[in-house]
């Protein structure tokens, strides 16, 4: 079993559509997470942390779920522009960086 | 606006060769990453550097070797290149303060093909 994981989609929804995905981490001791955003044949870039309240920023909504050990991802009114791979960042306790665990990704495309 | 640059785009190899991949960040960041990206296995983290000469090993080291001379300039070296060594590389670096898990800031990457 992967130790982050995620559904790779693709999810293809009209705009105006809220469009929801989960990642999963299999380590109860993960302390931090992260949304990150890849465009096509681009470099990920921060779109979000996610914080054990549960954070908004915009249209996007992030939430952690640490009994059932997984973060979600919300867009709420989705536009074109919302079309990207999103990969979830999961690090493990430690102090090491090779606890930091990318999933493989979503891949979203929002349709006209 | 935090940037950080890699030396290539592309860049074709012959197995065997010894190839060098520059990464340059302008922000004083204190952490530099290596990463390779491939199709449906995500990210995965060769190599980690928290300052300068400090470095350490990452999921997928094998293969590689890396070089902190300076702050701002971290280098990924394949030895020996293989055709398994074809793939997307990026680089990436954080502001550190112990929290090599902050935000992260990558690079373009540098598409590598050994042939």
């Amino acid at each position: 079993r992967k130790e982050v994981e995620q559904d790779p989609g693709p999810f293809n929804v009209p705009e105006g559509a809220t469009v929801a995905f989960n990642c999963t981490y299999s380590n109860s001791a993960s302390q931090s997470f992260f949304w990150y955003r890849q465009d096509c044949r681009k470099e990920p870039k921060l779109l979000m942390s996610v914080y054990s309240s549960g954070n908004e920023d915009g249209r996007f909504t992030a939430q952690l779920n640490r009994a059932s050990q997984y973060i979600s991802l919300l867009i709420r009114d989705s536009k074109l522009s919302d079309s990207a791979t999103y990969l979830c960042v999961v690090n493990f306790a430690g102090s090491s960086a090779s606890k930091i665990i990318f999933g493989s990704g979503t891949r979203l495309s929002i349709r006209p | 606006d935090v940037k950080v640059t890699q030396s290539s785009r592309y860049l074709v190899k012959r197995t065997g060769e010894k190839v060098f991949l520059e990464c340059v960040q302008d922000m004083d960041h204190e952490n530099m990453f290596w990463y390779r990206q491939d199709p449906g296995l995500g990210l995965r983290l060769i190599y980690f550097s928290y300052d300068v000469k400090m470095k350490e090993k990452g999921d997928i080291p094998e293969g590689y070797s890396v070089s902190r001379e300076k702050k701002e300039r971290f280098s990924l070296i394949l030895e020996s290149a293989s055709t398994n060594q074809t793939s997307m590389y990026l680089c990436a670096s954080s502001l550190g303060e112990g929290q090599p898990w902050s935000e992260q800031y990558f690079g373009p990457g540098t598409r590598l093909t050994v042939t």
